[in-house]
């Protein structure tokens, strides 16, 4: 079965610091990955989304960034945080068409 | 340009009686339609879908009905228990354009069972 793992589960960082939030999917290959974020009011809002290693599309510009160096795992990424970045950042996989599987997410909070 | 919108950011219902969560989209291309339940601190988890072919999908305690002229989709869950407690995400899909069948989720409904 498919599994979906993300790390850490909370964050606290200062504002300017960099960031760096990773997923894996384990029981699949070749999924559909996609960073979404929480934020207070705005629903789930997608953030990139990767069809293949080294593919990604952004959805919002932002501070932020994503990588894929695997086929398998998804990074978020940003060199100097904001306070506005603050969030609940989730990751989640998905064959097209399938719905998405989110992992648990990383509460992220910058101070 | 909000695409899937979620108008009522609060219910409150008595237990054993029927939640009805609504939903409503402005992209004529959405083709599939997803909802989603959400704890605190969780990730969403996947409830129940419906296909535009179809006008209703039912599963135990969970309904959900399209109406695509109107452009609506709801959620109706009976008997509602404290457990239904969280926030309710729609979403929907379709493939248009460069879109690769991502979700658009709506702000979410925070549904309130209470005993």
């Amino acid at each position: 079965s498919q599994t979906i793992h993300q790390w850490p589960a909370t964050l606290v960082q200062p504002v300017g610091s960099p960031l760096s939030l990773e997923c894996t999917v384990e029981g699949t290959s070749n999924p559909n990955l996609y960073w979404y974020r929480q934020a207070a009011g705005r629903g789930l809002q997608l953030l990139f989304y990767s069809v293949g290693i080294g593919q990604i599309s952004s959805e919002v510009p932002q501070n932020l960034s994503a990588s894929r160096p695997q086929d398998r795992q998804f990074i978020l990424s940003s060199k100097k945080l904001l306070l506005s970045d603050s969030g609940f950042y989730l990751c989640a996989w998905s064959w097209p068409k399938d719905g998405a599987f989110f992992g648990q997410g990383t509460r992220l909070t910058v101070v | 340009d909000q695409q899937v919108k979620q108008n009522s950011p609060s219910l409150s219902v008595q237990e054993g009686r029927i939640s009805i969560l609504n939903c409503d989209y402005t992209n004529s291309m959405f083709d599939y339609f997803l909802w989603y339940k959400k704890y605190p601190a969780e990730g969403p988890t996947f409830l129940i879908s419906i296909s535009s072919i179809k006008d209703k999908n039912e599963d135990g305690r969970f309904t959900v009905f399209l109406n695509k002229s109107a452009k609506h989709l709801s959620l109706h869950i009976v008997p509602s228990q404290p457990g239904d407690s969280a926030v309710y995400f729609c979403a929907a899909s379709g493939y248009y354009g460069g879109s690769q069948g991502n979700l658009i989720f709506g702000k979410g409904t925070k549904l309130s069972v209470k005993p």
